[in-house]
């Protein structure tokens, strides 16, 4: 199993671009997750989703899109890119125990995005 | 809503020794508390865990205490070795373990 993948690695955008930043895991988790790490700060949680077509906000979630289509993707969309979002971005999955309670969560890499 | 804190940014033990990190959290209703690790570069990795319903767990080399009547929960590492260097995150969850709420990290040194 490869767990929870992300890409890109890297990315530089200028302020106004929009992209996606992709995440994918094998496990079969229903639950997944996209957090922003800030230098000296824990990680904030951006939008979750548990399960397909199920998506909700987390803490930080203005300037963020995200869709839940299929149970492995979940990708993170960048409207138009601001500065104050440059930041490390992870993804992260868990699964249910009987009952719905979830679980530690599996992390991806991350991806270090830089807004100019 | 929920804020979870930690007591000290950075720690810095004698290999060999035991490391204590404390974090304390904010709202009652929070059921489930999550330990993770994360080296330079890596995402977070799992530690260990413990629900409201219990007040101590053990992994290996690793001890979670909680505290429900002060909101306190700490990460005991025995034996503490160079591999233990990374930043520690307390995390607190509501039953569900959704909307999951991460300190700010306690870098750990340990010293040769």
């Amino acid at each position: 199993n490869a767990g929870v993948t992300q890409t890109p690695k890297f990315q530089v955008l200028k302020t106004g671009q929009s992209m996606t930043l992709q995440c994918a895991q094998d496990m079969n988790h229903e639950y997944m997750s996209w957090y922003r790490q800030d230098p000296g700060m824990g990680l904030r949680l951006i939008h979750y989703s548990v399960g397909a077509g199920i998506t909700d906000q987390g803490e930080v979630p203005n300037g963020y899109n995200v869709s839940r289509s299929t149970t492995e993707d979940f990708p993170l969309r960048l409207l138009s890119a601001a500065p104050s979002q440059t930041s490390v971005y992870f993804c992260a999955s868990s699964y249910a125990l009987p009952g719905g309670t979830y679980n530690e969560q599996f992390f991806g890499p991350g991806t270090r995005l830089t807004v100019l | 809503g929920e804020s979870v804190g930690l007591h000290l940014p950075t720690l810095s033990v004698q290999e060999g020794d035991n490391s204590i990190i404390n974090c304390a959290y904010s709202n009652s209703a929070s059921d489930y508390f999550i330990w993770y690790k994360q080296e330079s570069g890596k995402g977070p990795q799992f530690i260990i865990d413990i629900r409201s319903n219990m007040d101590k767990r053990q992994g290996q080399r690793v001890t979670v205490l909680l505290n429900k009547t002060v909101k306190h929960l700490s990460l005991q590492i025995a034996a503490t070795q160079p591999g233990d260097s990374a930043v520690y995150f307390c995390a607190a969850a509501p039953t569900g373990g959704f909307k999951t709420i991460f300190g700010a990290g306690t870098r750990l040194f340990v010293k040769a």
